[in-house]
């Protein structure tokens, strides 16, 4: 019955530096979403994954930003060369069933990376 | 562009009594609604949502009310309690945007025993 899990839970890394984030969904829940929340801010949109189509990229803010989710579970979001401008808390959700329009977007813990 | 807003960042209410937190949101589009409870160092919890066809949904001690006219929509929580306290984020979704969710910047409540 676990719910979503993030790691690291925290990560401080250094200007420059490429940074992987992981998210492991719920067992079952076939869409996965990856936001960020940049400090004082609501949540940005990044990513979106349903089932085996093509990911919604559309919230990603440069091309530093990737992510893959492999399986149909796992997934990792990847920056790199990071920059002062990254430090956010990344936070990962998974909600069931096809489109998920309406449904519930259940979220992990967040990952709090700290770019100096 | 904020497309979703939460013009009070914070709200402070007694114990016992109503807490009424608002969102207004611009995007014509959206037409599904949903209400997240955030504790700190723990991601946004599921609370409520509600449909564009229907203009009030309840659950429990929370509700909530849509007025399309005004694009404002508000969270009831009543009675409010201690535990209550936490950041509450309004979200939006479009059908024309898929299942993303567009959020506003959460208010602050604080129930006061």
């Amino acid at each position: 019955g676990a719910g979503v899990s993030q790691s690291p839970s925290n990560k401080v890394t250094e200007k420059g530096k490429d940074v992987e984030l992981r998210c492991d969904p719920i067992s079952g829940h076939t869409a996965l979403y990856w936001y960020r929340q940049s400090l004082g801010q609501g949540l940005e949109f990044l990513i979106y994954f349903q089932g085996n189509s093509a990911p919604d990229k559309s919230g990603l803010p440069s091309d530093r930003f990737s992510a893959e989710r492999t399986g149909g579970s796992v997934s990792t979001l990847t920056i790199q060369r990071t920059q002062q401008e990254d430090s956010a808390v990344y936070l990962c959700a998974s909600s069931k069933g096809q489109g998920a329009r309406g449904q519930a977007q259940y979220f992990g813990p967040g990952t709090r990376l700290l770019v100096l | 562009d904020q497309q979703v807003k939460q013009n009070s960042p914070s709200l402070s209410v007694q114990e016992g009594r109503i807490s009424i937190l608002n969102c207004d949101y611009t995007n014509s589009m959206f037409d599904y609604f949903l209400w997240y409870k955030k504790y700190p160092a723990e991601g946004p919890t599921f609370l409520i949502s509600i449909s564009s066809i229907k203009d009030k949904n309840e659950d429990g001690r929370f509700t909530v009310f849509l007025n399309k006219s005004a694009k404002h929509l508000s969270l009831h929580i009543v009675p409010s309690q201690p535990g209550d306290s936490a950041v509450y984020f309004c979200a939006a979704s479009a059908v024309t945007s898929g299942s993303r969710l567009t959020f506003g910047e959460g208010t602050q409540l604080t129930v006061n025993p």
